[in-house]
């Protein structure tokens, strides 16, 4: 079955910098992968959507790139400020013909004034 | 829009207990998922519908649990009986259609089972 590695232990670094966010997968190649934000005590939001045959996207502050021959998205935050410290969870389709996602375990970004 | 509407927000009952947890979707959103987190074991889905069908309900950790869709704009995940282990973070959300969209998460039910 398909299953997403994120980075577990918390990534902190200083306001200003670049927050690099990495989620691997096993298996298939999904048709598209997702990123959420989720704050603590509040459901999971979208942020972005990337296909498969995109390389990146781009979307205000945020970028992702989409590798499938390395099972692997990146997720960026340039200019990174302390409210962007949240968790940010990757989510794959199950199978191409599904709306059933999976979720990363998230990793938990922490921005320091 | 409102938004996914989940109720209760926070239960604390009883082991033994039935718990029923409620969900609105948005509007117009023909796919309802009901996802449950945890430390442990992240965010988990537990069942979805589609046109108010159960398409996939392999998540569904056992037959305590059970989740119905009678119209499009409600559905119920019911616990009986509930047990210490099924303390989790419960959310329900809905989607336009079926694949390669969004999904929009309600804010969650926050389940405690003493």
């Amino acid at each position: 079955s398909q299953k997403i590695e994120q980075n577990s232990e918390a990534l902190n670094i200083q306001e200003g910098k670049t927050a690099t966010l990495t989620c691997n997968y096993t298996n298939y190649s999904p048709a598209y992968l997702q990123w959420y934000r989720q704050d603590p005590g509040r459901g999971p939001v979208f942020l972005l959507l990337i296909r498969e045959n995109e390389k990146e996207k781009r979307k205000e502050r945020l970028k992702v790139t989409f590798d499938t021959t390395l099972k692997q998205s990146l997720f960026h935050i340039t200019a990174s400020q302390p409210a962007d410290s949240a968790t940010y969870l990757c989510a794959l389709p199950v199978s191409s013909n599904t709306g059933k996602l999976i979720f990363g375990q998230g990793t938990t970004l922490q921005v320091k004034p | 829009d409102a938004g996914v509407i989940q109720s209760p927000r926070h239960e604390v009952t009883e082991m033994g207990q039935e718990v029923t947890l409620r969900c609105k979707p948005i509007s117009g959103h023909n796919s309802l998922f009901w996802y449950r987190q945890t430390m442990m074991r992240g965010l988990e889905l537990l069942i979805y519908f589609n046109n108010n069908v159960p398409i996939d309900d392999s998540g569904m950790p056992e037959d305590r649990f059970s989740a119905k869709m009678p119209n499009a704009s409600f559905s119920t995940l019911k616990i009986q009986p509930s047990e210490p282990r099924d303390s989790a973070v419960y959310f329900c959300a809905s989607s336009p259609q079926g694949g390669g969209n969004t999904i929009y998460f309600g804010e969650g039910s926050w389940l405690t089972v003493v």
